[in-house]
């Protein structure tokens, strides 16, 4: 079955630790998306992709970095320059094409500093 | 700027009766809205979109109401099942150029009690 897959589910940082949020899909998808969920926030946007090698900023990209190196992976990386890195990150993906079908996501990654 | 809003944080109904969940845009070059279900600890999943040329779309229990005068659009259930307790977020694109992004509320928390 296709899908979209996150990894890890959960995950523990210790301050001042990079860490890296794994998403891969083999969807066949152009686009993909990094999401970021705070209680009382929704889905904020951090990173988004439409093509190998070529990312974007979203809404909140200060202290995450991203890698598109290819079309099925999208690769998440939270610096100790976040501030706040304590959330809920989701990954998304879609057809570029096909604005009315809307995103396939990811089950989420707990990510908690310590 | 908030482009998306969701005004309602939670909503409660009885089971069997009728929900409503309601959602305001800003931008009108919008031209697809979507919505999408999540449970805790999981990512969203899609449950029905309508384009901006038309006003209503209809998938078994769930419509979708828009009103593009007003900026706004509703999600109906009929009959609510507990099934259906969950956070509704909804959506909005348009397709500027070669974009295509994603803009989600912040959600309301549907309670359906038995």
């Amino acid at each position: 079955d296709g899908g979209i897959t996150q990894s890890p589910k959960y995950l523990f940082r210790k301050e001042g630790q990079n860490v890296t949020l794994s998403c891969e899909q083999n969807l066949n998808h152009d686009a993909m998306y990094w999401y970021r969920q705070d209680p009382g926030q929704g889905l904020r946007l951090i990173y988004y992709s439409q093509i190998v090698n070529d990312f974007q900023k979203g809404d909140i990209a200060e202290g995450y970095s991203v890698s598109r190196e290819k079309k099925e992976s999208f690769p998440l990386t939270v610096t100790s320059a976040q501030k706040n890195p304590t959330a809920f990150y989701l990954c998304a993906s879609s057809m570029v094409e096909r604005p009315g079908v809307g995103y396939t996501f990811g089950s989420g990654t707990r990510l908690t500093v310590v | 700027d908030q482009q998306v809003k969701q005004n309602s944080p939670s909503l409660s109904v009885q089971e069997g009766r009728i929900s409503i969940l309601n959602c305001d845009y800003t931008n009108s070059m919008f031209d697809y809205f979507l919505w999408y279900k999540k449970y805790p600890a999981e990512g969203p999943t899609f449950l029905i979109s309508i384009s901006s040329i038309k006003d209503k779309n209809e998938d078994g229990r769930f419509t979708v109401f828009l009103n593009k005068s007003a900026k706004h659009l509703s999600l109906h259930i009929v009959p609510s099942q507990p099934g259906d307790s969950a956070v509704y977020f909804c959506a909005a694109s348009w397709n500027g150029g070669s974009n295509y992004k994603l803009t989600f509320g912040k959600g309301t928390l549907l309670t359906v009690n038995p």
